[in-house]
């Protein structure tokens, strides 16, 4: 069964540090997508990246970046010069596209906060 | 384009009564997904709906149910309430296009069992 851990249950850092969110995947299918949202106090999920299991190339969104490693069955993120704005939940998931289930199971999420 | 709207967003409710959640997708979305989240147990699946049928459904007892409606509109309900199904439910819409599609989430509605 699929199974996704995130292992920092919460992370306080000051404004412009740089913050890496872990986030370490289990499954036996081949075909998996790996997403990372946010959650803010408001409660809703924000979209923040997808990525399948045949695309390990990095990715780089503004001060956002996401290290995609399959030898370590890893899809970590990386907040470059992190500000009071990102403080939140974020959730790694993960989804089997193998089985036909398009669900999402997500990691126990970690609490940023970003200090002033 | 509007997103995902989810009503009522407070619900509180007795013990033992049952209560019915409402799900709009953002336009052209056909899937419907819905999430249960609580500090215990965090983020769990509950079920997917695409095209009016359930597609998918998660571990939770059959006092769980929901639909889909032609318009895509989605309801969830849960009879029987017990204290536990105090929690967060989310809502998440996508294209159910091939593969795995972003799910794009409502603000939820967040429901205390007394």
């Amino acid at each position: 069964a699929q199974k996704v851990t995130q292992a920092q249950t919460e992370i306080s850092v000051v404004e412009k540090e740089d913050v890496t969110l872990d986030c370490v995947y289990e499954t036996r299918d081949t075909t998996y997508y790996l997403f990372w949202y946010k959650q803010p106090p408001s409660g809703e999920l924000v979209f923040l990246i997808r990525r399948n299991s045949f695309d390990e190339q990095n990715e780089i969104s503004g001060r956002y970046s996401w290290n995609f490693q399959k030898s370590t069955s890893s899809f970590n993120f990386t907040i470059t010069a992190s500000q009071v704005v990102d403080s939140a939940v974020y959730f790694c998931a993960l989804s089997e596209a193998g089985t036909g289930r398009r669900a999402l199971t997500f990691g126990s999420g970690t609490r940023l906060q970003v200090q002033p | 384009k509007a997103g995902v709207t989810q009503t009522p967003r407070y619900l509180i409710k007795t013990r033992g009564q049952q209560v019915t959640l409402s799900c709009s997708p953002i336009s052209g979305h056909r899937s419907v997904s819905w999430y249960q989240q609580t500090p215990g147990q965090g983020l769990q699946f509950l079920f997917e709906y695409f095209s009016e049928t359930q597609r998918n459904k998660g571990n939770f007892p059959g006092r769980f149910s929901g639909r889909q409606f032609s318009n895509s509109r989605s309801e969830m309900n849960v009879s029987t309430l017990e204290l536990g199904d105090s929690a967060l439910y989310l809502c998440a819409s996508s294209l159910a296009g091939q593969g795995v599609d972003e799910q794009f989430f409502g603000p939820g509605t967040r429901l205390t069992v007394l």
